[in-house]
Protein backbone atom coordinates (compact mmCIF):
# COMPACT_ATOMS: atom_id res chain seq x y z
CA UNK A 1 0.00 0.00 0.00
CA UNK A 2 0.86 3.13 -0.29
CA UNK A 3 3.55 4.68 2.17
CA UNK A 4 4.42 8.62 3.21
CA UNK A 5 8.06 8.65 4.09
CA UNK A 6 9.41 11.25 6.32
CA UNK A 7 13.14 12.52 7.71
CA UNK A 8 14.52 13.01 9.27
CA UNK A 9 12.99 11.37 12.26
CA UNK A 10 15.05 13.82 14.86
CA UNK A 11 16.25 16.99 14.27
CA UNK A 12 18.34 19.01 16.81
CA UNK A 13 18.02 22.68 16.17
CA UNK A 14 19.62 25.58 17.86
CA UNK A 15 17.38 28.70 18.55
CA UNK A 16 17.58 30.96 16.02
CA UNK A 17 18.47 28.09 13.17
CA UNK A 18 16.22 27.22 9.92
CA UNK A 19 15.39 23.35 9.60
CA UNK A 20 12.89 21.74 7.10
CA UNK A 21 11.71 18.01 7.46
CA UNK A 22 10.88 16.20 3.92
CA UNK A 23 8.05 13.52 3.07
CA UNK A 24 8.14 11.79 0.14
CA UNK A 25 5.61 9.03 -1.33
CA UNK A 26 5.78 6.52 -4.59
CA UNK A 27 2.27 7.32 -5.40
CA UNK A 28 0.46 10.72 -6.83
CA UNK A 29 -0.99 12.39 -3.45
CA UNK A 30 -4.39 13.86 -3.90
CA UNK A 31 -3.42 16.34 -0.61
CA UNK A 32 -1.23 16.58 1.51
CA UNK A 33 -1.69 17.86 5.53
CA UNK A 34 1.13 19.37 8.22
CA UNK A 35 0.50 18.85 11.98
CA UNK A 36 2.44 19.55 14.83
CA UNK A 37 1.86 17.82 18.29
CA UNK A 38 3.69 19.13 20.92
CA UNK A 39 5.25 16.78 23.75
CA UNK A 40 2.24 15.41 25.97
CA UNK A 41 -0.13 16.84 23.37
CA UNK A 42 -2.54 15.88 20.28
CA UNK A 43 -1.69 16.93 16.66
CA UNK A 44 -2.95 19.98 16.12
CA UNK A 45 -3.88 20.96 12.30
CA UNK A 46 -0.71 23.48 10.21
CA UNK A 47 -2.06 23.32 6.59
CA UNK A 48 -3.17 21.69 3.91
CA UNK A 49 -1.84 21.46 0.44
CA UNK A 50 -3.41 20.49 -2.51
CA UNK A 51 -2.34 22.11 -5.67
CA UNK A 52 0.48 21.11 -7.54
CA UNK A 53 3.75 23.14 -7.03
CA UNK A 54 1.92 24.96 -4.03
CA UNK A 55 3.96 27.27 -1.62
CA UNK A 56 2.17 28.70 1.79
CA UNK A 57 3.61 30.49 4.78
CA UNK A 58 2.31 30.68 7.90
CA UNK A 59 5.01 33.33 9.16
CA UNK A 60 7.85 31.39 10.09
CA UNK A 61 6.70 28.77 8.31
CA UNK A 62 6.79 27.57 4.57
CA UNK A 63 4.97 24.51 3.19
CA UNK A 64 5.65 23.29 -0.30
CA UNK A 65 4.27 20.49 -1.79
CA UNK A 66 5.86 18.99 -5.12
CA UNK A 67 5.37 19.43 -8.68
CA UNK A 68 4.56 15.83 -9.41
CA UNK A 69 2.44 15.82 -6.03
CA UNK A 70 4.55 13.01 -4.70
CA UNK A 71 6.85 15.27 -1.64
CA UNK A 72 6.11 17.98 0.50
CA UNK A 73 8.39 19.96 2.80
CA UNK A 74 8.48 22.28 5.78
CA UNK A 75 10.66 24.41 6.33
CA UNK A 76 11.39 26.44 9.51
CA UNK A 77 13.67 29.50 9.72
CA UNK A 78 14.49 31.01 13.24
CA UNK A 79 13.71 28.40 15.20
CA UNK A 80 12.24 29.41 19.08
CA UNK A 81 11.75 26.89 21.70
CA UNK A 82 7.76 27.12 21.33
CA UNK A 83 8.89 25.31 18.05
CA UNK A 84 9.34 21.81 20.26
CA UNK A 85 7.40 18.75 19.00
CA UNK A 86 6.56 16.36 16.38
CA UNK A 87 5.69 17.24 12.79
CA UNK A 88 3.44 14.60 11.07
CA UNK A 89 3.17 15.10 7.47
CA UNK A 90 -0.22 13.51 6.54
CA UNK A 91 -1.47 12.62 2.89
CA UNK A 92 -4.81 10.90 0.70
CA UNK A 93 -4.84 9.58 -2.23
CA UNK A 94 -7.16 9.22 -4.86
CA UNK A 95 -8.39 5.94 -3.66
CA UNK A 96 -7.89 6.58 0.47
CA UNK A 97 -11.20 8.25 0.83
CA UNK A 98 -9.92 10.87 3.33
CA UNK A 99 -7.88 8.25 5.41
CA UNK A 100 -4.87 9.78 6.60
CA UNK A 101 -1.32 8.20 5.80
CA UNK A 102 0.68 9.72 8.14
CA UNK A 103 4.22 9.99 7.44
CA UNK A 104 6.15 8.77 10.87
CA UNK A 105 6.73 12.19 11.94
CA UNK A 106 9.61 14.57 12.75
CA UNK A 107 10.64 15.19 16.50
CA UNK A 108 11.96 18.52 16.78
CA UNK A 109 14.25 19.49 19.76
CA UNK A 110 15.36 23.32 20.37
CA UNK A 111 18.23 23.84 22.32
CA UNK A 112 18.38 27.66 23.82
CA UNK B 1 -15.83 26.57 22.05
CA UNK B 2 -16.64 23.86 19.40
CA UNK B 3 -14.66 20.94 20.30
CA UNK B 4 -13.63 17.44 20.68
CA UNK B 5 -13.46 15.59 24.06
CA UNK B 6 -12.24 12.31 24.97
CA UNK B 7 -13.13 10.66 28.74
CA UNK B 8 -11.35 9.57 30.61
CA UNK B 9 -8.12 11.74 29.80
CA UNK B 10 -6.59 8.40 31.67
CA UNK B 11 -7.62 4.85 31.70
CA UNK B 12 -5.64 2.30 33.93
CA UNK B 13 -7.00 -1.25 33.49
CA UNK B 14 -6.25 -5.00 34.46
CA UNK B 15 -5.11 -7.40 31.51
CA UNK B 16 -8.09 -8.78 29.94
CA UNK B 17 -10.72 -6.44 31.79
CA UNK B 18 -12.48 -4.58 29.14
CA UNK B 19 -12.52 -0.96 28.89
CA UNK B 20 -14.73 1.76 26.79
CA UNK B 21 -13.02 5.00 25.80
CA UNK B 22 -15.43 7.52 24.70
CA UNK B 23 -15.17 10.65 22.61
CA UNK B 24 -17.71 13.32 22.01
CA UNK B 25 -17.91 16.33 19.52
CA UNK B 26 -19.63 19.74 19.39
CA UNK B 27 -18.45 20.59 15.78
CA UNK B 28 -21.41 18.51 13.65
CA UNK B 29 -19.02 16.51 11.51
CA UNK B 30 -19.99 14.10 9.82
CA UNK B 31 -16.84 11.47 10.60
CA UNK B 32 -15.39 10.49 13.70
CA UNK B 33 -11.72 8.63 13.76
CA UNK B 34 -10.28 6.52 16.43
CA UNK B 35 -6.51 6.44 16.42
CA UNK B 36 -3.84 4.56 18.13
CA UNK B 37 -0.53 6.34 18.86
CA UNK B 38 2.37 4.80 20.94
CA UNK B 39 5.23 6.28 22.01
CA UNK B 40 7.02 7.93 19.06
CA UNK B 41 5.35 6.42 16.13
CA UNK B 42 2.89 7.91 14.06
CA UNK B 43 -1.03 7.91 14.76
CA UNK B 44 -2.54 4.81 13.45
CA UNK B 45 -5.87 5.08 12.31
CA UNK B 46 -7.97 1.65 13.64
CA UNK B 47 -11.61 2.98 12.11
CA UNK B 48 -13.75 5.96 10.89
CA UNK B 49 -16.93 6.19 10.98
CA UNK B 50 -19.29 8.68 8.02
CA UNK B 51 -22.17 8.79 9.73
CA UNK B 52 -23.27 5.89 11.03
CA UNK B 53 -21.21 3.93 8.30
CA UNK B 54 -18.43 2.00 10.02
CA UNK B 55 -15.45 1.41 7.91
CA UNK B 56 -12.91 -1.02 9.44
CA UNK B 57 -9.60 -1.01 8.82
CA UNK B 58 -7.88 -4.47 8.10
CA UNK B 59 -5.25 -4.86 10.21
CA UNK B 60 -7.49 -3.23 13.30
CA UNK B 61 -7.34 -6.25 15.75
CA UNK B 62 -11.19 -8.17 16.81
CA UNK B 63 -10.41 -7.03 20.18
CA UNK B 64 -11.42 -3.49 19.08
CA UNK B 65 -14.85 -2.71 18.61
CA UNK B 66 -16.41 0.65 18.23
CA UNK B 67 -20.29 2.68 18.28
CA UNK B 68 -21.79 5.45 17.16
CA UNK B 69 -25.20 5.87 18.79
CA UNK B 70 -25.73 9.52 17.37
CA UNK B 71 -23.56 12.13 15.54
CA UNK B 72 -21.72 13.74 18.63
CA UNK B 73 -20.53 10.51 20.66
CA UNK B 74 -18.31 7.82 19.46
CA UNK B 75 -17.28 4.83 21.46
CA UNK B 76 -14.31 2.57 21.23
CA UNK B 77 -14.25 -0.88 22.93
CA UNK B 78 -11.53 -3.13 23.98
CA UNK B 79 -12.70 -6.39 25.17
CA UNK B 80 -10.06 -7.86 25.99
CA UNK B 81 -7.17 -5.72 26.41
CA UNK B 82 -3.42 -7.18 26.30
CA UNK B 83 -0.30 -5.33 27.18
CA UNK B 84 0.15 -4.46 23.22
CA UNK B 85 -2.72 -2.25 24.04
CA UNK B 86 -1.19 0.02 26.24
CA UNK B 87 -1.12 3.53 24.45
CA UNK B 88 -2.53 7.02 23.84
CA UNK B 89 -5.83 6.52 22.04
CA UNK B 90 -6.92 9.84 19.50
CA UNK B 91 -10.73 10.76 18.57
CA UNK B 92 -10.43 13.02 15.83
CA UNK B 93 -13.24 14.62 13.42
CA UNK B 94 -13.66 15.82 9.93
CA UNK B 95 -16.09 17.62 8.27
CA UNK B 96 -16.51 15.55 5.21
CA UNK B 97 -14.42 12.61 4.99
CA UNK B 98 -13.62 12.72 0.87
CA UNK B 99 -10.28 14.48 1.76
CA UNK B 100 -11.11 17.60 2.13
CA UNK B 101 -10.27 19.54 5.25
CA UNK B 102 -8.17 19.23 8.69
CA UNK B 103 -8.80 16.65 11.44
CA UNK B 104 -9.59 17.88 14.56
CA UNK B 105 -7.98 15.73 17.60
CA UNK B 106 -9.21 15.42 20.48
CA UNK B 107 -6.96 15.22 23.95
CA UNK B 108 -6.57 11.66 23.61
CA UNK B 109 -6.71 9.50 26.54
CA UNK B 110 -3.76 7.65 27.41
CA UNK B 111 -4.50 3.71 28.36
CA UNK B 112 -2.55 1.59 31.18
CA UNK B 113 -2.64 -1.67 31.43
CA UNK B 114 -1.18 -3.57 34.03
Amino acid sequence: GQQVMQIPQYQHVQEGEDFTTYCNSSTTLSNIQWYKQRPGGHPVFLIQLVKSGEVKKQKRLTFQFGEAKKNSSLHITATQTTDVGTYFCAATTTDSWGKLQFGAGTQVVVTP
Amino acid sequence: DAMVIQNPRYQVTQFGKPVTLSCSQTLNHNVMYWYQQKSSQAPKLLFHYYDKDFNNEADTPDNFQSRRPNTSFCFLDIRSPGLGDAAMYLCATSRDGAGAGEQFFGPGTRLTVL
